[in-house]
């Protein structure tokens, strides 16, 4: 089945110890989105590529960067982890073509603790 | 700013219940709204999507319903299961942008 898989599902790093998680797809989108989600707060973007494009957030912190090798993976690193970065990190693919953005689809999350 | 509004922030039922969410938005100009259900320590998963046209989808027991003149939506679930219990996202696109408007989501728990 085509699908968006993150790894590791559960990530346990200590402050200030840089951290890398992974997300991969199979659906052969152009898009891909990195999200931060808090207990019980909606998702926000960190940022996305569309192809090769990057295109950071405004209010992303500089601690917080991502590396596209090719169009199957996406990697999110964290530079310098903080107790206020645990959070689950969501990635997501969609297929974008020219301003037009259809249906993102959501990988299973990478849970992160900060110790 | 886009926002997107949920209610209640939580709910508690009774297995075969029915229930309904509630989601305001101020997006504009509106291209589409989707209800996603999201499982604890899963990602959200689409449910339906209603265009400007639409006025109710549905997908299984889930209906959602769009009123874009007052830009407000519902969730109904009928007849509750277990595995109904989540979090269920409302998420509107704005017609220029990629970015998504996200709620904060209201959490269904279905008891036996």
């Amino acid at each position: 089945d085509a699908m968006v898989i993150q790894n590791p599902r559960y990530q346990v790093t200590q402050f200030g110890k840089p951290v890398t998680l992974s997300c991969s797809q199979t659906l052969n989108h152009n898009v891909m989105y990195w999200y931060q989600q808090k207990s019980s707060q909606a998702p926000k973007l960190l940022f996305h590529y569309y192809d090769k494009d990057f295109n950071n957030e405004a209010d992303t912190p500089d601690n917080f960067q991502s590396r596209r090798p090719n169009t199957s993976f996406c990697f999110l690193d964290i530079r310098s982890p903080g107790l206020g970065d645990a959070a689950m990190y969501l990635c997501a693919t969609a297929q974008g073509g020219g301003t037009d953005y259809n249906e993102q689809f959501f990988g299973p999350g990478t849970r992160l603790t900060v110790l | 700013k886009n926002q997107v509004e949920q209610s209640p922030q939580s709910l508690i039922i009774l297995e075969g219940k029915n229930c309904t969410l509630q989601c305001n938005y101020t997006v504009s100009p509106f291209s589409n709204l989707r209800w996603y259900k999201q499982d604890t320590g899963r990602g959200p998963v689409s449910l339906t999507i209603m265009t400007f046209s639409e006025n109710t989808k549905s997908n299984g027991r889930y209906t959602a319903t769009l009123d874009a003149d007052t830009k407000q939506s519902s969730l109904h679930i009928t007849a509750s299961q277990l595995s109904d219990s989540a979090s269920y996202i409302c998420v509107v696109r704005d017609f220029n942008d990629y970015k998504l408007s996200f709620g904060a989501g209201t959490t269904v728990t279905v008891r036996a």
